[in-house]
Formats: structure tokens, sequence, C-alpha cells
């Protein structure tokens, strides 16, 4: 079975302070995606990678930089966070990117910006 | 821009009650269709998925048609249970393959004894 583990379930950070979200994914996939998901709203992507060191950029961006450094791991950086970026995330990996593919979720990070 | 519309709930139901949560989609191309179950708690789960148009996928008693030509994929299950009380997601895949999903906001379903 696919494997998709994220660092923390839940954090707390302090407005302004630097955050990073780790994902890491057990099956060798070359896709990986991060997701933002609030109610009302679903699920937003905010950035992905297809190959290591690549990265682009999703719908929604602003405040958020990416690392992938490794193949089986996608970091999902806040520079400077602010309450609106208070959220659940969800990181996702796939295979190969192709439109028949299906991604993998981890259980997601519960983020609290005070 | 890709979209994707469904009935956003709480969908409250009776055990072994008939579901129907309804997913229109709006796309360039031809994408593939994909529902997605999120329980409490946890992360999302695929569900069932369609890659091309009149197929049928099917899991745990749930079943979506992809149905071009109304541009839907809804979801269906004859006799529901509690245990399928949780928030059900219908997305579409981007036809050149490379980008991520397009998700509906959701459908909470309430599953009463």
């Amino acid at each position: 079975d696919v494997k998709v583990t994220q660092s923390s379930r839940y954090l707390v950070k302090r407005t302004g302070e630097k955050v990073f979200l780790e994902c890491v994914q057990d099956m060798d996939h070359e896709n990986m995606f991060w997701y933002r998901q609030d109610p009302g709203l679903g699920l937003r992507l905010i950035y992905f990678s297809y190959d290591v060191k690549m990265k682009e950029k999703g719908d929604i961006p602003e405040g958020y930089s990416v690392s992938r450094e490794k193949k089986e791991r996608f970091s999902l950086i806040l520079e400077s966070a602010s309450t609106n970026q208070t959220s659940m995330y969800l990181c996702a990996s796939s295979l190969s990117g192709g439109r028949t593919d299906t991604q993998y979720f981890g259980p997601g990070t519960r983020l609290t910006v005070l | 821009g890709d979209s994707v519309t469904q009935m956003e709930g709480p969908v409250t139901l009776s055990e072994e009650a008939f579901l129907t949560i309804n997913c229109t989609y709006t796309a360039t191309g031809y994408p593939s269709l994909f529902w997605y179950v999120q329980y409490p708690g946890e992360g999302l789960q695929l569900l069932l998925k369609a890659t091309k148009a009149d197929d049928k996928g099917s899991n745990k008693g749930f079943e979506a048609t992809y149905r071009k030509e109304t541009t839907s994929f809804h979801l269906e299950k004859g006799s529901v249970q509690v245990s399928d009380s949780a928030v059900y997601f219908c997305a579409l895949s981007d036809p050149g393959g490379a980008d991520g999903l397009t998700f509906g906001k959701g459908t909470h379903l309430i599953i009463q004894p």
C-alpha cells in the first residue's frame, strides 16, 4: 500500500514565524502535491512537483514556497506565517502524473496561526 | 478554467436509504473523474474513478458513471450505513495530466441509525 506521511497532525505557530510542513511518500512516486482545505472552499492546490528540484505553482501559491531535494520528500514552507494561513494542509503523491493517475493523500496537518 | 460543482449539504439520511450526491463539471479536453471520501480526522481516500466517457467506477457499494453528454459524475449507493458518514469530494484531473486535481467543495453526509 502507498503510504504518505506528514510530519505533524496538529501545529500551532505565531504570526511571523517560519513554518515547515514535511511530507514523505514511500512508493517512488514522481509527482507530489500540496493542498489546503478550508470549509466551504474544498481543496485548493498550492504547489506541485513532478521531479526532484522541480516545482510548479498551483492556484494559490502566494505566501508559500516549496522544496523537493529528494524524490520521496516534499516540504511546504510558510516564510512568515499569517492568521489567514490557518487551515488543514494535505499532501498527496501520484505515480507519474498521467491524467488517469490516482493521487494518494496523507492524513493532513491542521495548522493554527495565532 | 476547469471546475467541479457538487451539492454541499449536509445531507442527512436514515440507514438503508438510497444515496445520490450530484456532481457536474466543466473542463476542456477529456479529464478523468474521481470520488474521494474523507472520514472524520483523516486524509482523503480514493473511493472510485472513471477515466473515459460511459465508464462506471464502483467500490464498497458506491457507483458513479462518467456522463460526457451531461458533464456529470453522480455518486450513488443503494443502501447507506452509519459508517458511510463522511465528507465526499468529486474531482477531475487536468487532461494534460501534469497538474493537481480540481475538487468540488465537498458534501458532508450524515447517516442516522
